[in-house]
């Protein structure tokens, strides 16, 4: 079946550190790719996507880039803030053709960020 | 354009109590889903529905019951509670596509004594 490992937390850093979150996958096929955020008290929301094999999804100074060789979707952002502590999660969705297009998630990496 | 939301948000119950968790969507997807989020555990799938009147079981559907009342809402039940059952609950949705994301809602937060 398909599964996401990503690289577990706390990851603490101070402002302004550059931060990757590690994600890699297992599945059929091309699935699609994504990063969701989750912050204290509120649902998980989509960051940034990636369809096919070497995209890069960008948003709010994140990016990922869609590697098939490696089956990684790592998250990377240059210069992290306070308001970026949150919970990351990386999920893949099946390409599949008919029915529930059913997710995958990762169980989330909670990163801090300190000024 | 509200997107998904979940009421209520916080309940709490005594074991053996009854209760519905209640989610509606104004996107129009036809696919809807509740997971709970336990630390450590990241999000588990409980039910799904691929289309009104169509439900399937997750990962994690024993203790619960759902129903796809229309497109716009989908409802989890808990029959029996039990303190195992003391999570977060999450509604989600999305169209019938890989490349498109989930919808969440807020989350309700359900303590069971």
């Amino acid at each position: 079946g398909n599964s996401v490992t990503q690289m577990e937390g706390p990851v603490t850093l101070s402002e302004e550190a550059f931060l990757t979150i590690n994600c890699t996958y297992t599945a059929t096929g091309y699935p699609s790719l994504f990063w969701y955020v989750q912050y204290p008290g509120e649902g998980l929301q989509l960051l940034l996507k990636a369809t096919k094999a070497d995209d890069k999804g960008s948003n709010k100074g994140f990016e990922a880039t869609y590697r098939k060789e490696t089956t990684s979707f790592h998250l990377e952002k240059g210069s992290v803030q306070v308001s970026d502590s949150a919970v990351y999660f990386c999920a893949l969705s099946p390409n599949a053709s008919g029915g529930s297009y059913i997710p995958t998630f990762g169980r989330g990496t909670s990163l801090i960020v300190h000024p | 354009n509200a997107g998904v939301t979940q009421t209520p948000k916080f309940q709490v119950l005594k074991t053996g109590q009854s209760m519905t968790l209640q989610c509606a969507q104004d996107m129009n997807h036809n696919s809807m889903y509740w997971y709970r989020q336990d630390p450590g555990m990241g999000l588990r799938l409980i039910y799904y529905s691929a289309s009104e009147g169509t439900t399937d079981k997750g990962e994690v559907p024993n203790g619960y019951n759902v129903s796809r009342l229309n497109k716009r809402e989908f409802s989890l039940r808990l029959e029996s509670a039990a303190p195992s059952q003391t999570s977060v609950y999450f509604c989600a949705s999305n169209t019938d596509s890989s490349n498109q994301p989930q919808h969440f809602g807020d989350g309700t937060r359900l303590s069971i004594l």
